[in-house]
């Protein structure tokens, strides 16, 4: 099972907004609705923003959505803030086999 | 409050067998739907799952480490141990332990502080 694929990095300056970009195959993110999103700050576990594609846990801003399309599902972070400033990975669930691949990571730069 | 720690050796020798124990707080594997999943993260590395065991004993691997994995639990310590065998460098890693909800939170909800493994002789 080959990791997700992710832009190794992303930027944006405070304010903005940022859209990362996760794809996979019609084996994992084009047919299961269970993608997540992991938020991780240097040296620190990371941390659950997105689950079910666009769902949100309690306590976690709505600066963060997520949506799929196809064989690609994406987290926007809407505002940047500083402590936006962290590692994020994707992960998918992908069958019975060999339930779950994460994606490439993605470092996002607040300028 | 939920609270996983992982805890095991720090340095282990190639070809010999790891073992690593999740001790977590504040849910019980007995609930439906509660499972708890291990995942390691190379030094500056992207996250790779590892295996998963359910509230039901069913245990699942990852399809590319299957032969060298095992684990099990034991509800009674609130407890889940993995079992990597001929360990070699390259899995040298931060090891992390995280529960997922089945039909709440389909997801890794939350998860330990991570253990630190190294493989040197």
């Amino acid at each position: 099972q080959s990791a997700l694929t992710q832009p190794p990095s992303a930027s944006g300056s405070p304010g903005q907004s940022v859209t990362i970009s996760c794809t996979g195959t019609s084996s994992d993110v084009g047919y299961y609705n269970y993608i997540s999103w992991y938020q991780q700050h240097p040296d620190k576990a990371p941390k659950l923003i997105i689950y079910e594609v666009s769902k949100r846990p309690s306590g976690v801003p709505d600066r963060f959505s997520g949506s799929k399309s196809g064989n690609t599902a994406s987290l926007t972070v809407s505002g940047l803030q500083t402590e936006d400033e962290a590692d994020y990975y994707c992960n998918a669930y992908a069958g019975a086999t060999n339930p779950y691949v994460f994606g490439t990571g993605t470092k996002v730069t607040v300028l | 409050q939920v609270t996983l720690k992982e805890s095991g050796p720090a340095v282990v020798k190639p070809t010999q067998t790891l073992t690593l124990t999740c001790t977590f707080s504040g849910f019980s594997l007995n609930t439906n739907g509660m499972c708890v999943s291990w995942i390691r993260q190379p030094p500056g590395k992207a996250l790779e799952w590892l295996a998963r065991i359910e509230w039901d004993d069913y245990k699942s691997y990852s399809t590319s480490l299957k032969t060298r994995l095992t684990i099990s639990k034991d509800t009674s310590k609130n407890q889940v141990v993995l079992a990597m065998t001929n360990m070699d460098p390259v899995d040298t890693a931060t090891y992390y332990c995280a529960r997922m909800r089945v039909g709440v939170y389909d997801a890794f909800d939350i998860w330990g502080q991570g253990t630190v493994v190294t493989v040197s002789s």
